[in-house]
C-alpha cells in the first residue's frame, strides 16, 4: 500500500537547523510531486513547500522562503526538508503528503503520520 | 495570496443530521478547491478534489460544490466517524493555502 514516514523531528534550539526526511513505499517515488505542510499545535494547517517529481521545480510559503529547502532523492525514495535558522514559530508537526501530479495538482493524498518539530528559545 | 475561510468555525450536530460547511475564497479559484477531514492526532484525510470529485474509498455521504469563491461541503446523514475537523484549501495557485477549519462535534 501506499505510505508515506516521516522522521528526524525533534527538540531545537532556536536558530539552529533540522532536517526531516519522508520514506515513500508502494508506489513509483519518482512519478509525482510531494509537499510538506505543517501544522502548529492546536492550529490548522499551512502548506509549506511543494518539489516536482523530477526535483527541477520547488515553491515555498513565503515564512519559510530563504530559510528551509525542499529536496528529494529518487534513488532512496525519500524526500527531505532542510529547515535552517528556526524559529519559535516553526514549531509544528511537520506532514509530507502526495500530489496526484508529477508538477502539482496540489491536492494532497496521502499523508504521512507527521513529525514533531519543537523549537526551544 | 489567496484567503480562505470558513463558516461555521464550530458546529454542534447529532447522527443523521445534515450538515454543510461553507468556504469563501478571497478571489477567483474556478474549481481548485479541495476538503480534508482530520480528527486529532491523525493526518488530514483527503474528502473532495477538484469542488466536487470525491475521492476513491470516501463514503457517498460526502458531496462538494461551488466554483468561482463559494464553496459548500456537505454531509448528507452524519455518521458517528464524521465528528472530526473540516478543512478547505484552495489549489488555484501558491501559496496553497488552507480554510480555518470547521470543528464538527456532538450536540
Amino acid at each position: 500500500q501506499v505510505q508515506l514516514v516521516e522522521s528526524g523531528g525533534g527538540v531545537v534550539q532556536s536558530g539552529r537547523s533540522l532536517r526531516l526526511s519522508c520514506a515513500a513505499s508502494g508506489f513509483t517515488f519518482s512519478s509525482y510531486a510531494l509537499h510538506w505542510v505543517r501544522q502548529a499545535p492546536g492550529k490548522g494547517l499551512e502548506w509549506v513547500a511543494v518539489i516536482s517529481s523530477d526535483g527541477s521545480n520547488k515553491y515555498y510559503a513565503d515564512s519559510v522562503k530563504g530559510r528551509f529547502t525542499i529536496s528529494r532523492d529518487n534513488s532512496k525514495n525519500t524526500l527531505y526538508l532542510q529547515m535552517n535558522s528556526l524559529k519559535a514559530d516553526d514549531t509544528s508537526v511537520y506532514y509530507c503528503a502526495r500530489d496526484p501530479s508529477s508538477t502539482w495538482f496540489a491536492w494532497f493524498d496521502p499523508w504521512g503520520q507527521g513529525t514533531l518539530v519543537t523549537v526551544s528559545s | 495570496d489567496i484567503q480562505m475561510t470558513q463558516s461555521p468555525s464550530s458546529l454542534s450536530a447529532s447522527v443523521g443530521d445534515r450538515v454543510t460547511i461553507t468556504c469563501r475564497a478571497s478571489q477567483s479559484i474556478s474549481s481548485f478547491l479541495n476538503w480534508y477531514q482530520q480528527k486529532p492526532g491523525k493526518a488530514p484525510k483527503l474528502l473532495i478534489y477538484a469542488a466536487s470529485t470525491l475521492q476513491s474509498g470516501v463514503p457517498s455521504r460526502f458531496s462538494g460544490s461551488g466554483s468561482g469563491t463559494d464553496f459548500t461541503l456537505t454531509i448528507s446523514s452524519l455518521q458517528p466517524e464524521d465528528f472530526a475537523t473540516y478543512y478547505c484549501q484552495q489549489s488555484y495557485s501558491t501559496p496553497f493555502t488552507f480554510g480555518p477549519g470547521t470543528k464538527v462535534d456532538v450536540k
